[in-house]
């Protein structure tokens, strides 16, 4: 049971660059979640989904698209890097209140 | 809007003393509160939480103390161990609507040995 994983790691890309950072949860959980942590603003909703061929914007959704096409994995896709989003990322599912995260991607844009 | 105000941003605490981290909320609609601890390199992982109807919580030495009526709720840490050093965040949330968590800042404690 390897919980909610994450790839890649890290990755650096350069501005204009596009990518796609992969979420997969062993756990059956319906809801998954992608967030961005900088540094004192804690963990931002970027999108989320209730389930499988479902998403939803979250709070700074702009820049970022996500599919759900598997209800065990759930794609997060940046179309054109800018700086800005240089950041951590955190994917996450739930089940009722507890909320299980994955390790982060660190992602810098130049 | 910030839906969740946690403070302090950081923490310095002696080893054994008392760690407080403080939270706010506006929507009284929030039904849940738990509390995350997130150690470097790791994804937040959940510590404790309380429902709106409970006014303290305790599993060992971290409990929470939730103030309805002042909608505030805080994290106490007792008898602070160099290994609580990590940052922690509070999070509300609606159950019955997508379970969307909204979270505080983050507090980053150092427990001094």
């Amino acid at each position: 049971n390897a919980g909610v994983t994450q790839t890649p790691k890290f990755r650096v890309l350069k501005t204009g660059q596009s990518m796609t950072l992969l979420c997969a949860q062993d756990m059956n959980h319906e809801y998954m979640y992608w967030y961005r942590q900088d540094p004192g603003m804690g963990l931002r909703l970027i999108h989320y989904s209730v389930g499988e061929g479902t998403t939803a914007k979250g709070e700074v959704p702009d820049g970022y698209n996500v599919s759900r096409l598997k209800k065990q994995n759930f794609l997060l896709g940046l179309e054109s890097a800018a700086p800005s989003q240089t950041s951590v990322y955190f994917c996450a599912s739930s089940y009722g209140h507890e909320q299980y995260f994955g390790p982060g991607t660190r992602l810098t844009v130049t | 809007q910030q839906q969740v105000k946690q403070s302090p941003q950081s923490l310095i605490v002696q080893k054994g003393g008392i760690s407080i981290i403080n939270c706010a909320y506006e929507n009284t609609a929030f039904d849940y509160f738990p509390w995350y601890q997130q150690f470097p390199g790791k994804g937040p992982a959940l510590l404790i939480a309380i429902r709106p109807d409970v006014s303290e919580k305790k599993e060992g030495r971290f409990t929470i103390s939730f103030n309805k009526s002042a909608k505030q709720f805080s994290l106490h840490i007792m008898d602070s161990q160099p290994g609580d050093s990590a940052t922690y965040f509070c999070a509300a949330l609606y159950l019955y609507n997508f379970n969307k968590f909204y979270f505080g800042s983050g507090t980053k404690l150092n427990v001094k040995p």
